[in-house]
C-alpha cells in the first residue's frame, strides 16, 4: 500500500499564481484533511471531507478551495497565492476506527510553499 | 492561548534516559492523540486513547480525563527517538486541535 501520496514536495510560487497540491489515498478512507504547519505553531485545519462530493471548511479556508469528486482523490487549490499562504502543507486520512494502538490518522509527506 | 498546551518545548536527552512529554488541553474530548514528526516532516500516528494507558514498544501514553492531561513516556531513549513530538485533542465531531509539538534531542 502507498498509503498517503502527496505532491508535489516542494513549490515556489510568486504572489497571485495559483496551484493545486495533490492528496490521494488507496486505504479506501472516507475522512480526508488539509492542513497547514506554520513554525511553532500547532497544525491547523484548513478543509476537510467525509466522504465523496462532501467538503467542509476548516478553521483557515481562506484562500483556498477544495473538492472531493472520488474516495482517493482530495486535491487543494490555491488560487491567488499570497506570502501569507506560506507554509508547509499535510494532507491526512483516516478511519472512522482506530487501530491496535488507537492508530487512526496517516499523513502525506508534505508540501513546503513558499510565496514570493 | 492555545487549546491543547505541550511541555517542554524542548527536550534534550541522553541516550538511555527516561523521557516524559506533557499534553494540557482546556476543552471536552473524545480522544487524544500523540504523534511523531520525523527531521525530515513526515508525520506518524503513535496512539489515540480516550482512558488509562496504552503501551507500543518503549512507548506508553496515559491520559487523566479529570485533569485533561496526557502524557508521552519514552523509555530507554535513543537517538532515533529524537523528532518532533505532537499532540492532538479530538473534539466531539473529529475535529483535532494540535499542540505546537515538543522538540525531542536524544544524544549519544
Amino acid at each position: 500500500n502507498a498509503g498517503v501520496t502527496q505532491t508535489p514536495k516542494f513549490r515556489i510560487l510568486k504572489i497571485g499564481q495559483s496551484m493545486t497540491l495533490q492528496c490521494t489515498q488507496d486505504m479506501n478512507h472516507n475522512y480526508m484533511y488539509w492542513y497547514r504547519q506554520d513554525p511553532g505553531m500547532g497544525l491547523k485545519l484548513i478543509y476537510y471531507s467525509v466522504g465523496a462530493g462532501i467538503t467542509d471548511k476548516g478553521e483557515v479556508p481562506n484562500g483556498y478551495n477544495v473538492s472531493r469528486s472520488t474516495t482517493e482523490d482530495f486535491p487543494l487549490r490555491l488560487e491567488l497565492a499570497a506570502p501569507s499562504q506560506t507554509s508547509v502543507y499535510f494532507c491526512a486520512s483516516s478511519y472512522a476506527f482506530a487501530g491496535e494502538y488507537g492508530e487512526k490518522l496517516f499523513f502525506g509527506s508534505g508540501t513546503q510553499l513558499s510565496v514570493l | 492561548k492555545n487549546e491543547v498546551e505541550q511541555s517542554p518545548q524542548n527536550l534534550t536527552a541522553q541516550e538511555g534516559e527516561f523521557i516524559t512529554i506533557n499534553c494540557s488541553y482546556s476543552v471536552g474530548i473524545s480522544a487524544l492523540h500523540w504523534l511523531q514528526q520525523h527531521p525530515g516532516g513526515g508525520i506518524v500516528s503513535l496512539f489515540m486513547l480516550s482512558s488509562g494507558k496504552k503501551k507500543h514498544g518503549r512507548l506508553i501514553a496515559t491520559i487523566n480525563i479529570q485533569e485533561k492531561h496526557s502524557s508521552l513516556h519514552i523509555t530507554a531513549s535513543h537517538p532515533r527517538d529524537s523528532a518532533v513530538y505532537i499532540c492532538a485533542a479530538e473534539e466531539y465531531g473529529n475535529k483535532l486541535v494540535f499542540g505546537a509539538g515538543t522538540i525531542l534531542r536524544v544524544k549519544s
